[in-house]
């Protein structure tokens, strides 16, 4: 299938300090969105991108699309305790989104 | 305005027994589409309406499961026989028609669990 596949799976930061997560794929990706879900909430969209090279940012939040359009990461400078969730990549065909497995994040204060 | 609701927001039943979510869109959203996570996955494609008619059922996961959306607004997912499997958090998002590469807003989930 169409899968993406997500690094790390877990990630356990200090406060402050950076964090990165990859969203990879064997095939090219029309776009690439990614979602943020709190412990015991639901995915809650970020951002989506299309355009190969792209780089968007948030606040502290920095995601890119890989050149070849079958990456992509997100990175967050400067973590806080606010950032704490799992952080997923999904492919979008048409309507239909694929999601990876995601990133957990956890945040010493 | 109001986001996405599903009720009930947490379902206890036992196998065997037959249960329905329920999802409320957002207003004026014509597509819907439910997702059901299991424990430490990301969400998966079950079935996507637009409008009243099922676009695509492909990830449903076998005939004991069926969803209706009669009127185009409020779904229905309804699983029969249910199978200790069964047990995930089944979510519904919605966008406003479908269109390719559209925000999809998700609700709270119902999370179910078959004993």
């Amino acid at each position: 299938g169409q899968q993406v596949m997500q690094i790390p799976q877990y990630q356990h930061v200090q406060e402050g300090e950076d964090f990165t997560t990859y969203c990879n794929s064997s095939t090219t990706l029309s776009n690439i969105q990614w979602y943020k879900q709190r412990p015991g909430g639901h995915p809650v969209f970020l951002i989506q991108l299309v355009k190969s090279g792209e780089v968007k940012k948030q606040k502290r939040l920095t995601f890119q699309f890989g050149e070849a359009k079958k990456n992509s990461s997100l990175h967050i400078t400067a973590t806080q305790t606010t950032d704490v969730g799992t952080y997923f990549c999904a492919r979008g065909s048409n309507y239909k989104l694929t999601f990876g497995k995601g990133t957990l994040l956890t945040v010493n204060p | 305005g109001a986001g996405v609701s599903q009720t009930p927001s947490n379902k206890v039943t036992e196998k065997g027994k037959y249960v329905e979510l329920r999802c409320d869109p957002i207003s004026g959203h014509t597509a819907l589409y439910w997702y059901r996570q299991s424990l430490g996955q990301g969400p998966e494609f079950l079935i996507y309406f637009q409008g009243t008619g099922a676009a695509d059922d492909s990830g449903l996961p076998n005939d004991r499961f069926f969803a209706v959306r009669p009127e185009g607004s409020v779904s229905t997912l309804k699983i029969q026989r249910t199978e200790r499997g069964d047990s995930a958090v089944y979510l519904c998002a919605s966008s406003l028609d479908g269109g390719a590469w559209e925000t999809q807003y998700f609700g709270p989930g119902t999370r179910l669990l078959v004993l």
